[in-house]
């Protein structure tokens, strides 16, 4: 049993270069977000999705796309990538017990 | 925009003392949920409150919901080496987003031996 899983943990992108970040969760949880973290600063909410085929805009959703084809699996994309993307994503669902959240993914724009 | 601040940003105590965080909203929360991360990691469920001036406790833990359903803390009594880390507040995002939540900048505890 995972929990929530995230790939790739670290990535270095060049200004302008695209990419996806994959989470997988096996929980059978309806609900799953994408938050970034900044230095000294919260978490803060990108995108969410309440369940397979739907996607719904967060608190800093510009830049960012989403998919949820399968239940389990929750994908977020950077059409074009600039400076201001480096941050840490961590990708989360919700159950009984609160969020659980993946491992992280460590982005750097260049 | 709703707001979910907390104080401090740092606090350094000698291991065996007792540390303190506050979180406070500019808005009435359902509900407040508290996470540690400890350095290079990932944040970690503590608890959540509901009811208005509720307080519980884990171990070495004390969480209260304040009377106005505001504010918040944690208090962790006696520190040891293992409490190191970043602990945040959250509460419901005010955009409505099914459980999406709204993170306090989080207190940094650092613990000297």
């Amino acid at each position: 049993n995972a929990g929530v899983t995230q790939t790739p943990k670290f990535r270095v992108l060049k200004t302008g270069q695209s990419m996806t970040l994959l989470c997988a969760q096996d929980m059978n949880h309806e609900y799953m977000y994408w938050y970034r973290q900044d230095p000294g600063m919260g978490l803060r909410l990108i995108h969410y999705s309440v369940g397979e085929g739907t996607t719904a805009k967060g608190e800093v959703p510009d830049g960012y796309n989403v998919s949820r084809l399968k239940k389990q699996n929750f994908l977020l994309g950077l059409e074009s990538a600039a400076p201001s993307q480096t941050s840490v994503y961590f990708c989360a669902s919700i159950g009984f017990y609160g969020y659980t959240f993946g491992s992280g993914t460590r982005l750097t724009v260049v | 925009g709703q707001q979910v601040m907390q104080i401090p940003q740092y606090q350094h105590v000698q291991e065996g003392e007792d540390f303190t965080t506050y979180c406070n909203s500019s808005t009435t929360l359902s509900n407040i949920q508290w996470y540690k991360q400890r350095p290079g990691g990932h944040p970690v469920f503590l608890i959540q409150l509901v009811k208005s001036g509720e307080v519980k406790k884990q171990k070495r833990l004390t969480f209260q919901f304040g009377e106005a359903k505001k504010n918040s803390s944690l208090h962790i009594t006696a520190t040891q080496t293992t409490d190191v880390g970043t602990y945040f507040c959250a509460g419901p995002w005010s955009g409505g987003g099914a459980d999406g939540l709204t993170f306090g900048k989080g207190t940094h505890l650092i613990i000297q031996p």
